[in-house]
């Protein structure tokens, strides 16, 4: 089975602390994602890389950084946390090419900023 | 990617089909319908996809209208853990090119199945 594994179930940051979430999958996927979602907002990509060392913004990458140093491990960085950051965040990853593409998500990280 | 048009909520009986629709009018001939529900709690979990044939699975059936403007995913018996929000997304199935993979995300159907 396909795993996608997020460090942190349950994180809380005090505000200005920078913030490390950590993605890690199996599958050698060259895909992966890294998304927040609010109530009455649904999902929203913050940034996605579709190699090693190569990223792109999603739609809402302000405050967010990522680094993918390897190809099975993506992370999220909170330069200076603030409490607006306060949310569910999701990891994903998915194989690049025609065929059956679809993404495979982490179970979430809950962080609380206070 | 194309923009989809998901009803926000419906309600089903257990034991009876779910037929959730969506709407992808602008959709180009080189993009996939894709569905994936988020059980509470829970990251979301691939359903299934298609191009242009319907499509059947394990856990669904996928029914794709003619002009491709148009989806209904099927739950043909739902049970009270079908209960959940389910995605339909269009994504481009282009390999290369630095878009290609990105998932959008709309605001989903919340089904709810009762006993």
């Amino acid at each position: 089975d396909v795993k996608v594994t997020q460090s942190s179930r349950y994180l809380v940051k005090r505000t200005g602390e920078k913030v490390f979430l950590e993605c890690v999958q199996d599958m050698d996927h060259e895909n992966m994602f890294w998304y927040r979602q609010d109530p009455g907002l649904g999902l929203r990509l913050i940034y996605f890389s579709y190699d090693v060392k190569m990223k792109e913004k999603g739609d809402i990458p302000e405050g967010y950084s990522v680094s993918r140093e390897k190809k099975e491990r993506f992370s999220l960085i909170l330069e200076s946390a603030s409490t607006n950051q306060t949310s569910m965040y999701l990891c994903a990853s998915s194989f690049m090419g025609r065929g059956r593409t679809e993404a495979f998500f982490g179970q979430g990280t809950r962080l609380t900023v206070v | 990617d194309a923009k989809t048009t998901q009803p926000p909520s419906m309600d089903c009986a257990e034991g009876r089909a779910a037929n959730l629709p969506c709407n992808h009018s602008t959709i180009s001939g080189n993009e996939y319908v894709y569905w994936y529900r988020q059980i509470h709690s829970q990251g979301p979990q691939y359903i299934i996809h298609g191009l242009k044939n319907n499509e059947t699975n394990e856990m669904a059936s996928l029914i794709i209208t003619e002009d491709r403007k148009s989806s209904t995913l099927i739950l043909p018996h739902a049970t009270l853990r079908d209960t959940a929000v389910y995605y339909c997304i269009v994504r481009s199935a282009n390999a290369g090119g630095t878009s290609y993979g990105k998932l959008t995300f709309g605001q989903g159907t919340i089904l709810t199945v009762h006993p």
